[in-house]
């Protein structure tokens, strides 16, 4: 079964700080994709990254970066020089074909980052 | 500025009353989501649509009921709602292709007394 673990619930740091939000995913496909997502206070889920399971290239989109390693099946994400706009919620998910065609997301359960000034 | 959007954005209720929650999109997206969010913020998946006249439930049972008559349009009807459905219901919708990003309204929190 498709599953997607955030063992960290929420992390507290101070700003400038480096912070990275690990992810956890079981799948039995060999075709499938993660995605990170971004909740802010205001309640939306903004999304930052769509990575497929072919491609374990490293990302880095300024101050984010994020590392996929299927060997441990990880997609963990990085976040350096945190800022207090950094605070919010973050959800990793995953999207396999094993939902007979359909295309569900999994979620995992979040993380709260909170940045302080 | 937003491409889907969620009407109201907090709804307070007594129990028994039915209640409609609104979400559009202006994105011209097939596909449509609604997913529930509890205090402990994990999402799960209620119904979704693929195109008009579509409609599914999803992972989680949901005494909620939708419908899918354009394209824009997916709203959420809660017939006689009950404190357990107090929550933070999330609309979301995506490109036909698959595995694209889901594109998020800023929710409806609500309370059932």
């Amino acid at each position: 079964a498709q599953k997607v673990t955030q063992a960290q619930t929420e992390i507290s740091v101070v700003e400038k700080e480096d912070v990275t939000l690990d992810c956890v995913y079981e799948t039995r496909d060999t075709t499938y994709y993660l995605f990170w997502y971004k909740q802010p206070p205001s309640g939306e889920l903004v999304f930052l990254i769509r990575r497929n399971s072919f491609d374990e290239q490293n990302e880095i989109s300024g101050r984010y970066s994020w590392n996929f390693q299927k060997s441990t099946s990880s997609f963990n994400f990085t976040i350096t020089a945190s800022q207090v706009v950094d605070s919010a919620v973050y959800f990793c998910a995953l999207s396999d074909s094993t939902q007979g065609g359909s295309e569900k997301l999994v979620f995992g359960k979040g993380m709260k980052l909170t940045v302080n000034p | 500025e937003a491409d889907i959007y969620q009407t109201p954005r907090y709804l307070v209720i007594g129990t028994g009353k039915k209640i409609t929650l609104e979400c559009s999109q202006t994105m011209g997206h097939d596909k449509m989501y609604w997913y529930q969010q509890d205090p402990g913020m994990e999402l799960h998946l209620i119904h979704y649509s693929y195109g008009v006249n579509s409609t599914e439930k999803g992972d989680l049972s949901s005494e909620s009921t939708v419908s899918r008559i354009r394209t824009e349009h997916f709203p959420l009807t809660l017939e006689s709602a009950r404190p357990s459905h107090t929550s933070q219901y999330l609309c979301a919708s995506s490109e036909w292709e698959p595995r694209q990003p889901l594109h998020f309204g800023n929710g409806t929190r609500l309370t059932v007394t």
